[in-house]
Order: structure tokens, then sequence, then C-alpha cells
């Protein structure tokens, strides 16, 4: 079956700093990649996807390459701020007729000042 | 542009009585997903929904769990004669009809606690 496996955490950083989770992944087929981010009390949010190999997802100054030859999908951003403290989950979709979400465990970032 | 809404936001039931969690899917979406988070782990997949139909609930455990989605009115997670290992954080997602599009919206989610 479908799994994702990524970084345990936690993670903390200094404002600034760079960030790296890595995230791999096995499926059957081509999935589209995902991460979402979980703020403190909230539900998911989605930060960015790639549908296919070699699509790089970007936002808010997040990015993830979708890498089929290592089957990974790991997220980075260049300066992290203390707002970007939150819990961060890949996922996977195998897409077709069912888009159900295949999560990893999550990593909490925790960003200081 | 209302988003995914959920409520209860939180649910406190003790051992043996049911559990409702109802889930209205952002306008114009007619798929919905739940999914549960336990403490300290990543989102577990249940049930996918779309209206009158479940297509796909290879994540829900066998028995005291049952899940629909009327025509009318919101999706419902129903969880008979609760356990303290059912409390965990319920998340209800949707997406819109069309084909080709991945992406799914989430709720803030119902926090059930069992005593």
């Amino acid at each position: 079956g479908n799994s994702v496996t990524q970084m345990e955490g936690p993670v903390t950083l200094s404002e600034e700093a760079f960030l790296t989770i890595n995230c791999t992944y096995t499926a059957t087929g081509y999935p589209s990649l995902f991460w979402y981010v979980q703020y403190p009390g909230e539900g998911l949010q989605l930060l960015l996807k790639a549908t296919k190999a070699d699509d790089k997802g970007s936002n808010k100054g997040f990015e993830a390459t979708y890498r089929k030859e290592t089957t990974s999908f790991h997220l980075e951003k260049g300066s992290v701020q203390v707002s970007d403290s939150a819990v961060y989950f890949c996922a996977l979709s195998e897409g077709g007729s069912n888009y159900k979400l295949t999560f990893g465990k999550g990593t909490l970032l925790t960003v200081n000042p | 542009n209302a988003g995914v809404m959920q409520n209860p936001r939180h649910l406190v039931r003790r051992r043996g009585q049911e559990a409702r969690l109802r889930c209205s899917p952002m306008k114009g979406h007619s798929h919905v997903y739940w999914y549960r988070q336990l403490p300290e782990e990543g989102l577990k997949f249940m049930v996918y929904l779309q209206k009158e139909n479940i297509i796909d609930e290879s994540g829900m455990p066998k028995e005291r769990f049952s899940a629909e989605f009327p025509k009318e009115g919101p999706s419902i997670l129903r969880i008979q004669q609760v356990v303290r290992g059912d409390s965990a954080a319920y998340f209800c997602a949707s997406s819109p009809p069309s084909k080709g599009r991945h992406e799914q919206f989430f709720g803030p989610g119902t926090r059930l606690t069992v005593l």
C-alpha cells in the first residue's frame, strides 16, 4: 500500500535559518504530492502541491520538488519566521477516481526569535 | 466564501454513549472525506463519500462507526458505544466534483474526548 515517511521532529530553528523537512513516499502509479500545515488548534491548510515528476510546488517562500527517481518531496524554506511555527505534514494521493490522502506523521517546527 | 464547517468543535462523551460529528462541505463541493488524528500521529483516512454514496470506507473500523452524506444536510460521522481509544481529533475535508482536482479543503476538526 501507499506510505509516507517524513523526518521525525521536533525541529527547532532560529529566525532566518534555512529549513529542510525530508519526505519520502511509497506508492503505486504516479501520485500527487502535498505539504499541509497545521497551526495549533486548527485544521490543516494546503501549503503546496505537485502533481507530476519534476514539478516544483511553492507558496509563502516554501518550496518542494517532486523527485520520482528518489521518491522524495522535501520541503525547504530559505529563511524561516516565528510565524512559521506549526506542524507540517507530507501527504500523497493516488488520484484517479479516489483522492484520499495518505499522510506522514508530521513534523513539529518551532522557530525562535 | 465559507470554508468547511465542523461541529461541535469539542465533544465530551462517557464510555458507552454515542458521538455524532457533523461536517458541512464548502459550497459546490460534493466530495467529503473523514480523517482521524490520534495524539502525536498523522491523519488516517477513514471514509470517502459523495452525495448519498459511500465510495471508500476502507479506513473505517468495522464496528460502531458509520458515516453518511445525505442529499440534503451535512455529512455525519457516528460513533456508537464510544470507548477511550476513540478519543482523537476528527477532521473532515471536501473537494469539488470536477476531475483532476486533487486539493482537499479541511475543516477545523472536532476533538472528541471519551471519559
